[in-house]
């Protein structure tokens, strides 16, 4: 099974600040990534697929990039309500896999 | 505006089997390429994908747990289920059923169930 692997693993900020999170896969796996964020006690929330296309509803501060076994998400203004988990997911080949996660702290 | 809703026991006995169903309203389980997951989340962990089944029936499951897992599908009822078999404590988890589309994520997914394996 492929491996994802998400950098840092927790990380503090404040609002306004600009985050970064990584995620790196064992294999390529082209383009075919999604994020996710999901709150304590709720189901994730879909952000970015297709690694850098942006769901419908989400705030444009949300982004991502890369293809091939790298890839980033970035917020570009933290807001209050943006404190979460963030999780990749690659659904390029069977088994579909998760990274950790990398809790964003205040 | 499609959701989903899972449903089932929140506890079951070590060596028995869990089920759990998950409703789709305001579209349909038949409707275009989109796939029908089951993802869990153990107490304090990541998300582990179960495996899915598109609306002929063609299933894929994660190997870690193949040998007991079947997820199937009824049109009719505008469901599709989980069963894993033989559960343990480590079957102890956040239950989410979810649609997606192949290369393009998991986009909708129910509220969450939790399944506690004890006697």
């Amino acid at each position: 099974a492929i491996q994802m692997t998400q950098s840092p693993s927790s990380l503090s900020a404040s609002v306004g600040d600009r985050v970064t999170i990584t995620c790196r896969a064992s294999q390529g796996i082209r383009s075919d990534l999604a994020w996710y964020q999901q709150k304590p006690g709720k189901a994730p929330k879909l952000l970015i697929y297709a690694a850098s296309s942006l769901q419908s509803g989400v705030p444009s501060r949300f982004s991502g990039s890369g293809s091939g076994a790298d890839f980033t998400l970035t917020i570009s203004s933290l807001q209050p309500e943006d404190f979460a988990t963030y999780y990749c997911l690659q659904d390029y080949i069977y088994p579909f896999t998760f990274g950790q996660g990398t809790k964003l702290e205040i | 505006q499609v959701q989903l809703q899972e449903s089932g026991p929140g506890l079951v006995k070590p060596s028995e089997t869990l089920s759990l169903i998950c409703t789709v309203s305001g579209g349909s389980v038949s409707s275009g390429s989109y796939h029908w997951s089951w993802i869990r989340q153990p107490p304090g962990k990541g998300l582990e994908w179960i495996g899915y089944i598109y609306h002929s029936g063609s299933t894929n499951y994660n190997p870690s747990l193949k040998s007991r897992v079947t997820i199937s599908i009824d049109t009719s009822k505008n469901q599709f289920s989980l069963k894993v078999s033989s559960v343990t404590a480590a079957d102890t988890a956040v239950y989410y059923c979810a649609r997606g589309l192949h290369f393009w994520g998991m986009d909708v997914w129910g509220q969450g169930t939790t399944v506690t394996v004890s006697s």
